[in-house]
């Protein structure tokens, strides 16, 4: 059975800083891999998709990488700002997707 | 587009009641997901469809849940009776079955049962 791990639980930065967020998985035989992200109180918005062909996709500020042989992605989140401030989830699989749980992003002014 | 579509945002329910949640999916998809997110457990999914057709309905916890999709634009997840266990978000999501499977989330369900 697929196990996603996301860590740290949580993570505080000064606001402009570069930060990354990572995830792991421990069966690389994955179809996609899809980031999101949640806001308090809220549903899931989808960040970033990543086929199991692809090693990287970017969106803006966000970059996404994929390496399957080792289990990892990372999400690359640059000069980060409060607005950025939620949880960030990924996700693995195709329709059957497990999730992590997640990492708890605050961006402080 | 509106995006997925979920009923009622809130529901408090006495033990015992029944409940049911609505989801209208993306239009053009054809896959439809039911999850449900705990502090304890997480993101868990329940049941998906595909063609309106139930594929996978290991995650559904006991017989007192059950899901339907009656046509491409309609489901619903029904809990009889209720317990106090149950109360969490309730998430429906949908994609395009076939690929590349990217999911677009409701606002979800916050279910209280007292």
């Amino acid at each position: 059975k697929q196990e996603v791990t996301q860590i740290p639980a949580a993570l505080s930065v000064p606001e402009g800083e570069n930060l990354v967020l990572n995830c792991s998985f421990t069966d690389s035989a994955i179809y996609n891999l899809q980031w999101f992200r949640q806001d308090p109180g809220k549903g899931l918005t989808s960040l970033l998709l990543i086929q199991s062909s692809q090693r990287e996709q970017t969106s803006g500020r966000l970059n996404a990488s994929l390496d399957k042989s080792s289990g990892r992605s990372t999400l690359y989140i640059a000069a980060s700002q409060p607005g950025d401030s939620a949880t960030y989830l990924c996700a693995v699989g195709s329709n059957d997707m497990r999730f992590g749980a997640g990492t708890r992003l605050t961006v402080k002014p | 587009d509106a995006g997925v579509i979920q009923s009622p945002r809130h529901e408090v329910t006495e033990m015992g009641q029944e409940v049911t949640l609505r989801c209208k999916p993306i239009s053009g998809h054809n896959s439809l997901f039911w999850y449900r997110q705990t502090m304890m457990r997480g993101l868990e999914l329940l049941i998906y469809f595909n063609n309106n057709v139930p594929i996978d309905d290991s995650g559904m916890p006991e017989d007192r849940f059950s899901a339907k999709m009656p046509n491409a634009s309609f489901s619903t997840l029904k809990i009889q009776p209720s317990e106090p266990r149950d109360s969490a978000v309730y998430f429906c999501a949908s994609s395009l079955a076939g690929g590349p499977y990217e999911q677009y989330f409701g606002p979800g369900t916050r279910l209280t049962v007292t």
